[in-house]
């Protein structure tokens, strides 16, 4: 098993949609959880970042922690062309690194 | 006013060359690392250093080498290039440990020949 598990996508959404972005992670004493999303050719680009259960809004961006489920989401609403990249889930383990996934690729098509 | 930057931003080499890639962060951070971005985007670290000290070794060959002047650089060394070291290497940056959140350097894309 993984250590931080993405879907691969693409995942296609219409303008204006919510983007569901999912990730489940396997240790359960990770305490913080992030969310990068990363253009084509650059580099990782925090959008939000999450360390205790439930939700956390920023802008369009939500992003939803359940420990107990060892899952961690982004929703994106109103999504837009430009949110199209890769997203990138990263949890921290207890040997202190930044675990990411594999980064589930985004688009939105107008 | 680059939070965190790297040098140089594209490196062609010869297999069996040495090079050195270089990060400076002006965040006031701690805490610095080094991540390997393969051909396959799979994004994993390498090294890290807290207070220019060596905190996370990975299982990396010997042939890279880290150094770290002082807490705001963050260098790495690669002697004897091999083609499986072509990749995107991304410097990053903490406040603290991994708990915390890190922030990217622009990467520096190395492709051995």
């Amino acid at each position: 098993q993984k250590e931080v598990e993405q879907n691969s996508g693409p995942l296609s959404v219409p303008e204006g949609a919510i983007a569901s972005l999912n990730c489940t992670y396997s240790d359960r004493g990770s305490q913080s959880f992030f969310w990068y999303r990363q253009y084509s050719g650059k580099s990782p680009e925090l959008i939000m970042s999450i360390y205790s259960n439930g939700d956390k809004e920023d802008g369009r961006f939500t992003a939803q922690l359940n420990k107990a489920s060892q899952y961690v989401s982004l929703l994106i609403r109103d999504s837009q062309p430009s949110d199209s990249a890769t997203y990138l889930c990263a949890v921290n383990g207890n040997t202190d690194k930044l675990i990411f996934g594999t980064g589930t690729r985004l688009q939105v098509f107008p | 006013d680059t939070a965190v930057s790297q040098t140089p931003k594209y490196l062609v080499t010869q297999m069996g060359n040495d090079k050195s890639i270089k990060c400076e962060q002006n965040l006031g951070h701690d805490t610095m690392y080094w991540y390997k971005q393969d051909s396959k985007k799979f994004l994993k670290i390498m090294f890290s250093y807290n207070n220019k000290e060596l905190i996370i070794n990975e299982t990396v060959p010997n042939r890279f080498s880290p150094k770290s002047p002082d807490k705001a650089h963050l260098n790495l060394h690669i002697n004897s290039l091999e083609l499986g070291d072509s990749a995107v290497y991304f410097c990053a940056s903490s406040d603290g440990l991994a708990y915390n959140e890190q922030f990217f350097g622009p990467g520096t894309r190395l492709t051995v020949l």
